[in-house]
């Protein structure tokens, strides 16, 4: 019930196209979503979160989408750039506790 | 800017060698850091809780006497990587923060760990 499903395992897109990559949890009592994006040799940092009482936080190029009915949330990164390529992680966690990462999404954003 | 630090960024020793790796939140107090380790292709794995001031949470199969935590100020978790081996090798990965609604972890560089 901890666990936070992440797809696709690895997302190639052409330049200016649009990426998408998709969790899930079973966990109710998660209340807070984060996006982490992951360069080689770096540590994660946070892109963009999003709690479960909105269905949709936009900043930029990078949109997340929330269904709590579905216990679904999904990334979407419009206008995709080579300097996008990294890997993504979904999170999820309750009150600050219980910090719950997916597997990851490696996104090549083709020239 | 960064708002966790990690250091070294890398470490290359014999093994047999104690390694310790720092990590300081640079602009909040935290009263928990988190230790993961990362594997090449794989997400994070969490090894333990850095608590200030009292024991550290090892999750289940980590060795804590191999691993030894201390969080002695507000600041600052270390993570003593200790008589390491080759399979020790490994990307470890600190994070302060994500206590209370809405707050994110917020993760140190990593240090790339190679015992040769």
């Amino acid at each position: 019930q901890q666990q936070v499903k992440q797809s696709p395992q690895s997302l190639i897109v052409q330049k200016g196209g649009i990426s998408i990559i998709n969790c899930a949890y079973e966990n109710t009592a998660f209340d807070y979503f984060p996006w982490y994006q992951q360069f080689p040799g770096k540590g994660p940092a946070l892109l963009i979160a999003i709690r479960p009482d909105v269905s949709e936080k936009k900043e930029g190029r990078f949109t997340i989408s929330f269904n709590k009915s579905a216990k679904q949330f999904s990334l979407h990164i419009m206008d995709s750039q080579p300097g996008d390529s990294a890997t993504y992680f979904c999170a999820a966690s309750n009150y600050g506790q219980n910090f719950v990462f997916g597997p990851g999404t490696r996104l090549s954003v083709l020239p | 800017g960064a708002v966790v630090s990690q250091h070294p960024s890398r470490v290359i020793c014999k093994s047999g060698t104690s390694v310790k790796i720092e990590c300081r939140s640079l602009d909040f107090q935290a009263t928990t850091m988190f230790w993961y380790r990362q594997f090449p292709k794989q997400s994070l794995m969490l090894m333990a809780t850095s608590n200030e001031g009292s024991k550290a949470t090892y999750e289940q199969g980590v060795e804590k006497d191999k691993f030894l935590i201390n969080h002695a100020s507000l600041t600052l978790s270390t993570l003593t990587v200790t008589s390491a081996h080759p399979e020790d090798s490994s990307f470890y990965i600190c994070s302060a923060g994500g206590q209370g609604a809405d707050q994110p972890q917020h993760f140190g560089d990593g240090t790339r760990l190679s015992i040769l």
